[in-house]
């Protein structure tokens, strides 16, 4: 069984621009999560889709979206990228909406550096 | 807000018990409580998780007070591997996942 997996490891980019950050879910599951890991602390929600759609979002804003693709994938796009976005990206994915029983499984991160 | 408190940082001797302990004085009745843990350079997985009872798998044990509003993860043979953040997070369906900094085990050799 493949884990979850996310591309790329590592990313450098300029104020104002765009990234888009790649996670490849577990066969099966079909609710993804996306955190935000700032140096030294937890990881934060970002939001969930569940069958390709968002079905959950912490308080972030809308320049934070997602998308949920039928083949286990899911992207993280973040529109005009600021200094405080820096941070290491997970994505969790589990085989049903993230209940009080499930475990998420998460994939390594992608580091964002934004200069 | 993380809803739980935990100490910053503990140390443990390898081959030792360790328990780390996590305080949740706000729980509801149907909130369970999770630990997960997140070795260096890797995301965070799941370790185990419990409601009332006492909870045993193969990585730890997870004790619940009886009032539930702390419990204690407790490994029962420290290795330099079991080095990393732990976290335990009151969570229930419904409800988005919320981390606390966590505490950080060291283990010495």
């Amino acid at each position: 069984e493949t884990g979850v997996t996310q591309s790329p490891t590592h990313l450098i980019k300029t104020r104002g621009q765009q990234v888009t950050l790649r996670c490849s879910s577990q066969s099966g599951h079909n609710t993804v999560s996306w955190y935000q890991q700032a140096l030294g602390q937890g990881p934060q929600f970002i939001f969930q889709h569940y069958t390709e759609d968002e079905n959950r979002r912490g308080n972030w804003p809308p320049r934070f979206s997602g998308l949920q693709f039928p083949n286990y994938s899911s992207e993280l796009n973040v529109n005009a990228l600021e200094l405080d976005d820096s941070a290491l990206y997970l994505c969790a994915s589990s085989p049903w909406r993230v209940s009080s029983y499930n475990e998420q499984f998460f994939g390594p991160g992608t580091r964002l550096t934004v200069l | 807000d993380a809803k739980t408190t935990q100490p910053n940082s503990m140390e443990s001797n390898e081959e030792e018990p360790v328990h780390l302990p996590c305080n949740h004085s706000t729980i509801s009745g149907t909130d369970y409580i999770h630990w997960y843990r997140q070795l260096p350079s890797q995301g965070p997985e799941y370790v185990i998780h419990g409601l009332t009872s006492n909870v045993n798998n193969r990585m730890a044990s997870l004790a619940i007070a009886e009032d539930r509003k702390s419990s204690t993860l407790i490994l029962h043979r420290a290795t330099l591997r079991d080095a990393a953040v732990y976290y335990c997070i009151r969570f229930n369906y419904g409800q988005n996942f919320v981390f606390g900094p966590g505490t950080r085990l060291s283990v010495l050799p």
